[in-house]
């Protein structure tokens, strides 16, 4: 199975921050990435699909890039709403695969 | 909404089975598939199985291969899913996801399933 390696797993920051998260594979998946967002309590919510297209809806201060192995979801100016944890998910092949999330809190 | 809406969270003993359902709400199932992914407690998420809903194609976790039955009634514009021989470490929210075959686009509130003696 391929394995899917989050960091940081905890990140802290404040307002209008930019922020990044990596998402690194343990073997080759072109662009076959997604990233979502889940909320306490809440279930996921897709962000962007295949590395970088951003989904209907999803602010533009998100935004996903990388390809091979590794793999950033950027947000751009860090607002309250985007406090929650980010999973990556692998779509290159079953069985699909999730890393293990990055917390992102307020400072 | 645009979601699917879940039941049949419940308590469970261990080596129970337990079935629970995803309804489509606000769109037509056969149009799309249906994944099932789970969370345990402050654990990441773990997809368990895809079923394509117009023809019933299923895709499985082998980790769940020998335990996990996904399905589809079209009438009743449902999936469900199956899980045998419980133990604890099945305990976790279970969600069910309209989409393709990769990805959820729109998820369920989850349903617990707790099993304990």
């Amino acid at each position: 199975d391929i394995q899917l390696t989050q960091s940081p797993y905890f990140l802290s920051a404040s307002v209008g921050d930019r922020v990044t998260l990596t998402c690194r594979a343990s073997q080759g998946i072109g662009g076959y990435l997604a990233w979502y967002q889940q909320k306490p309590g809440k279930a996921p919510n897709l962000l962007i699909k295949d590395a970088s297209t951003l989904q209907s809806g999803v602010p533009a201060r998100f935004s996903g890039s990388g390809s091979g192995t590794e793999f950033t979801l950027t947000i751009s100016s860090l607002q309250p709403e985007d406090f929650a944890t980010y999973y990556c998910q692998q779509l290159y092949e079953y069985p699909l695969t999730f890393g293990g999330g990055t917390k992102v809190q307020i400072k | 909404q645009v979601q699917p809406v879940e039941s049949g969270g419940e308590v469970k003993r261990p080596g129970a089975s337990v079935k629970l359902s995803c309804k489509a709400s606000g769109y037509t199932l056969t149009s799309y598939g249906v994944h099932w992914v789970r969370q345990a407690p402050g654990q990441s998420l773990e997809w368990m199985g895809w079923i394509k809903a117009a023809d019933g194609n299923t895709k499985y976790s082998q980790k769940f291969q020998d335990r996990v039955t996904i399905s589809i009634d079209t009438s009743a514009t449902t999936a469900y899913l199956e899980l045998s021989s419980l133990r604890s470490e099945d305990t976790a929210v279970y969600f069910c996801a309209r989409g393709d075959r990769w990805v959820g686009h729109s998820w369920g509130q989850g349903a617990l399933v707790t099993v304990s003696s």
